[in-house]
C-alpha cells in the first residue's frame, strides 16, 4: 500500500530557482492538500484541492501555485525561492466528506527543502 | 480566527506513569476534532476522529475525549515506543480543511 507518495525527499535550491513538489495518492480520495511545517509553527495549510478541478488558497499561499493534475496527482510549485520557503513540505489526501467513517488525512513523509 | 492550542509543548514520563495532553480550540463550524502522531522525519499518521461531545476513542494505552471547548489525549501506562509528537486539529467540512495545533512532544523513558 503506498498512500501518498511525495517526491523528491530533500531538495537544496539556490534563491531564485524553481522547482516542483510531487504528490500522487492510490487511495481514490478526493481532496488533497500541501501543508508546510516549520519548528514553532506548526502544520499550516498552503494551498488545498477538495475535490478533481478545484484548487483554493491556505493560511500560507504567497509564493507557491499548485496544480491538481488529476485525481490522483497534485503538484505544488515555487517559482522563485526564497530562504523564508525553507521548510518541511508534506502533501496529504482525505475522502470528501468529513463525517465518513474514520475519515482522515494519510500523509506522505515529507519534502525536507533547504533554500540557500 | 480559527485557532487550537496544544499543551504542553513536551512531557517527559517515565515507563508507567500515565497523563493527559490537552488541545483546546476555536474553530468555527467545527465537524471534527482529529488527533495524529508523528514520529521524527516522518508524516502524521492518522490515530483518532471525534466528531461530538462526549465521544471517547481509544486505541491501545490511547484513550481520546472530546468537550464542546477541549480534547484530551490520555496516554495509559506508556512506553518508550509512545515517544512522539502527538498533534490534534480541528476540522471543518468547508474544503475539509484541518487547522493543527502545534503539538505535544512525549518522551517516555524506560
Amino acid at each position: 500500500n503506498a498512500g501518498v507518495t511525495q517526491t523528491p525527499k530533500f531538495q537544496v535550491l539556490k534563491t531564485g530557482q524553481s522547482m516542483t513538489l510531487q504528490c500522487a495518492q492510490d487511495m481514490n480520495h478526493n481532496s488533497m492538500y500541501w501543508y508546510r511545517q516549520d519548528p514553532g509553527m506548526g502544520l499550516r495549510l498552503i494551498y488545498y484541492s477538495a475535490s478533481e478541478g478545484t484548487t483554493d488558497k491556505g493560511e500560507v499561499p504567497n509564493g507557491y501555485n499548485v496544480s491538481r493534475l488529476n485525481k490522483r496527482e497534485f503538484s505544488l510549485r515555487l517559482e522563485s525561492a526564497a530562504p523564508s520557503q525553507t521548510s518541511v513540505y508534506f502533501c496529504a489526501s482525505s475522502a470528501y466528506l468529513m463525517t465518513a467513517t474514520n475519515y482522515g488525512y494519510t500523509f506522505g513523509s515529507g519534502t525536507r527543502l533547504t533554500v540557500v | 480566527e480559527d485557532q487550537v492550542t496544544q499543551s504542553p509543548e513536551a512531557l517527559r514520563l517515565q515507563e508507567g506513569e500515565s497523563s493527559s495532553l490537552n488541545c483546546s480550540y476555536t474553530v468555527s463550524g467545527l465537524r471534527g476534532l482529529f488527533w495524529y502522531r508523528q514520529d521524527p522525519g516522518k508524516g502524521p499518521e492518522f490515530l483518532f476522529t471525534l466528531y461530538s461531545a462526549g465521544e471517547e476513542k481509544e486505541k491501545e494505552r490511547l484513550k481520546a475525549t472530546l468537550t464542546k471547548k477541549e480534547s484530551f489525549l490520555h496516554i495509559t501506562a506508556p512506553k518508550p515506543e509512545d515517544s512522539a509528537t502527538y498533534l490534534c486539529a480541528g476540522g471543518k467540512a468547508a474544503g475539509n480543511k484541518l487547522t493543527f495545533g502545534g503539538g505535544t512532544r512525549v518522551l517516555v523513558k524506560p
